[in-house]
């Protein structure tokens, strides 16, 4: 197992576009999170899953923002219309429900809106 | 909503140094990790804690979940270069639940 995969790496997009990113958690971890990182900042809590069930999103996920994991493996996170604010680091994660392994980070989605 | 306050915000030491860093709460977390996040990386896991009171080493890191449930530290013996980077605190209420984490602490070292 190679970790966590996030694809793509990096991301430039014009102001009112759309982007996709994916998110491919370690293969026998049931619950994946998202999470936004600004510069000097630590990691902010987007929302997680349980298997395929998206079991709580925080306030700063607002309506432009949406999330799938619609088989219970690998997710997607949807941004509609990018604004410039939206430019940040974007961190997948994932973790067993139960156990003493921590939770494992991908190496993240750079969003630049321009 | 859940706050992590982490001090120093940042530290630039002579290597050999030992280094110490801490986070408190204003609300009990059942779970306290600490991570190291290298330029544009995701966090790496360093130490994970979870029970009050528990101390943990991993190599030159050791760390401990206050036995308020509230606070935790880190140290590092005998720094060296590649040391360099933010590490992170970070606590869930229960484990598998999300993650609170703190600002960071910027650590450079001197040769």
């Amino acid at each position: 197992d190679t970790g966590v995969s996030q694809d793509p790496r990096h991301k430039i997009t014009k102001r009112g576009q759309n982007v996709t990113f994916r998110c491919d958690p370690i293969s026998e971890h049931n619950r994946l999170y998202w999470y936004r990182q600004t510069l000097g900042q630590g990691p902010e809590f987007l929302t997680y899953f349980q298997n395929e069930a998206q079991l709580e999103k925080s306030r700063l996920l607002s309506d432009r923002f949406s999330a799938e994991r619609p088989k219970g493996s690998f997710s997607t996170l949807e941004i509609q219309r990018t604004e410039q604010g939206d430019s940040a680091m974007y961190l997948c994660a994932s973790s067993l429900l139960i156990g003493s392994y921590g939770y494992t980070f991908g190496s993240g989605t750079r969003l630049t809106v321009v | 909503g859940q706050q992590l306050n982490q001090s120093p915000q940042s530290m630039f030491i002579q290597e050999g140094e030992d280094v110490s860093m801490n986070c408190t709460s204003s609300s009990i977390f059942n779970t306290w990790l600490w991570y190291k996040q290298d330029p544009g990386e995701g966090p790496v896991l360093l130490i994970a804690l979870y029970k009050a009171g528990e101390l943990t080493s991993n190599g030159r890191l050791t760390a401990q979940f206050g036995i308020t449930r509230k606070d935790s530290f880190l140290n590092i013996s005998a720094s060296i270069p590649s040391d360099v980077g933010i590490y992170f605190c970070a606590g869930a209420m229960e484990y598998g639940n999300k993650l609170v984490f703190g600002a960071g602490t910027i650590l450079r070292v001197k040769s």
